[in-house]
């Protein structure tokens, strides 16, 4: 069963740069499309970006795109969220998680806060 | 983007009885339709996806429905373990959450 730890989360300023990082447990990593989702704190669930099996396909919501950039690194069997121009309402724990038959996910880290705090 | 709206925001029940949550698209998403449980402080957990299947591992008292714009997620008989907040999530457009409902013990 494929496993996901996120990490990178922690207190930044605004206007701050993060990158978030999600390790994959298993090879098989690399045979699924991924995707990063966030929660703010007492509120519901926003899916922001996937990306497909190699890399080169990449997705974004509107209101992170162009300020978050997602990756992947296949050999290191690892995710990754980069995080530029924070701000406040940036505040909320992220998910990485799979993104399987045409856009469920089935598999998710236990997410990592990120707190956007001068 | 497509807007999902749940209803009721809060579901009172006791263990044993019937639950039944709603799920509103603003336009129609065929069946690409998703329904996640969510426990405090963890991840949200895969139940239904297209509608009507469910997940690997989930017990057969979940069940879904619906198609177009109207959706409903049922729990036969709920189980102690089944109080929690409730998410459906749609694919046809990007991805977009409902906000949420939450089942909780009477």
């Amino acid at each position: 069963e494929l496993q996901l730890v996120e990490s990178g989360g922690g207190l930044v300023q605004p206007g701050g740069s993060l990158r978030l990082s999600c390790a994959a447990s298993t090879s098989t990593f690399s045979s699924y499309w991924m995707a990063w989702f966030r929660q703010a704190p007492g509120k519901g669930l926003e899916w922001l970006a996937n990306v497909n099996q190699g890399g080169t396909v990449k997705n974004y919501m509107d209101f992170v795109r162009g300020r978050f950039t997602i990756s992947r690194d296949n050999a290191r069997n690892s995710l990754f969220l980069q995080m530029n121009s924070l701000r406040a309402e940036d505040t909320a724990v992220y998910y990485c998680a799979t993104d399987v038959r045409g856009g469920y996910s089935d598999y998710w880290g236990q997410g990592t806060l990120v707190t956007v705090s001068s | 983007e497509i807007v999902l709206t749940q209803s009721p925001a809060t579901l009172s029940l006791s263990p044993g009885e019937r639950a039944t949550l709603s799920c509103r698209a603003s336009q129609s998403i065929n069946n690409y339709l998703a329904w996640y449980q969510q426990k405090p402080g963890q991840a949200p957990r895969l139940l239904i996806y297209d509608a009507s299947n469910r997940a690997t591992g989930i017990p057969a008292r979940f069940g879904g429905s619906g198609s177009g714009t109207d959706f409903t997620l049922t729990i036969s008989s709920l189980e102690p373990e089944d109080f929690a907040v409730y998410y459906c999530q749609q694919r046809s457009i990007w991805r977009t959450f409902g906000q949420g409902t939450k089942v909780e013990l009477k």
